[in-house]
């Protein structure tokens, strides 16, 4: 019973558009949501977090939107680049202190 | 800075046989936390210490599974006997922060395969 699901395995995009990667989760306690990127044999990268106080948080070209009352939150990253081709994890926490509920990734890829 | 090392990066064992991973966080991370990424599937917490203490280990999935962190720096994850289900990428991380420790460091996880 996964309560973080990533429904698209992967995605295709343009070189300087936009990527937009989704994210539904089912647990109403979840209060901390996180962003990671992987690349091939490597470990995750931290990319960007929001809590559930917000419903938007931006850094440079990420930004993530938060959606309380959708369960739902979505990575949106403008201008794509090639370098952020890479299998992108949503992680969700109860509280920014516990583990984190991982979902299974969406490989994004970004064609010249 | 080091990241996040962990040692080794591949092992391949034996059914019944022990192995031991190693993770040295980042210098001064109390926070150390440990997954396990079994091929096709999500990454699942195993468990989270904070300094030499088990703060929550209720990803552990028996107890063929020992984790130590002796003196609050390196950690031990120790798996006997292993079994074939036990293969996957096991990743441990770190942070300090502590309004945010989930935003942790990872490392660049150790390959077990369980043959």
């Amino acid at each position: 019973d996964q309560q973080v699901k990533q429904n698209s395995p992967s995605l295709s995009v343009q070189e300087g558009r936009i990527s937009i990667l989704n994210c539904d989760y089912t647990n109403s306690m979840f209060d901390y949501f996180l962003w990671y990127k992987k690349y091939p044999a490597e470990g995750p990268t931290f990319l960007i977090s929001i809590s559930s106080i917000k419903d938007k948080n931006e850094d440079g070209r990420f930004t993530v939107f938060l959606n309380k009352s959708a369960k739902h939150l979505s990575l949106h990253i403008v201008p794509s680049q090639p370098g952020d081709s890479a299998v992108y994890f949503c992680a969700a926490s109860e509280g920014s202190q516990g583990n984190l509920i991982f979902g299974k990734g969406t490989k994004l890829s970004v064609k010249p | 800075e080091a990241g996040v090392t962990q040692f080794p990066s591949h092992s391949v064992i034996e059914k019944g046989q022990t192995v031991t991973l190693r993770c040295d966080p980042i210098s001064g991370h109390d926070n150390l936390y440990w997954y396990r990424r079994v091929m096709g599937k999500e990454i699942k917490f195993l468990l989270h210490f904070v300094k030499e203490s088990k703060q929550d280990e209720s990803g552990m999935p028996n107890n063929r599974f020992l984790a130590e962190r002796t003196g609050g720096t390196y950690s031990t994850l120790k798996v006997q006997p292993a079994e074939l289900e036990d293969s996957g990428v096991y990743f441990c991380a770190s942070s300090q922060d502590l309004t945010a420790a989930v935003e942790a460091f990872f490392g660049q996880g150790t390959r077990l395969t369980v043959v």
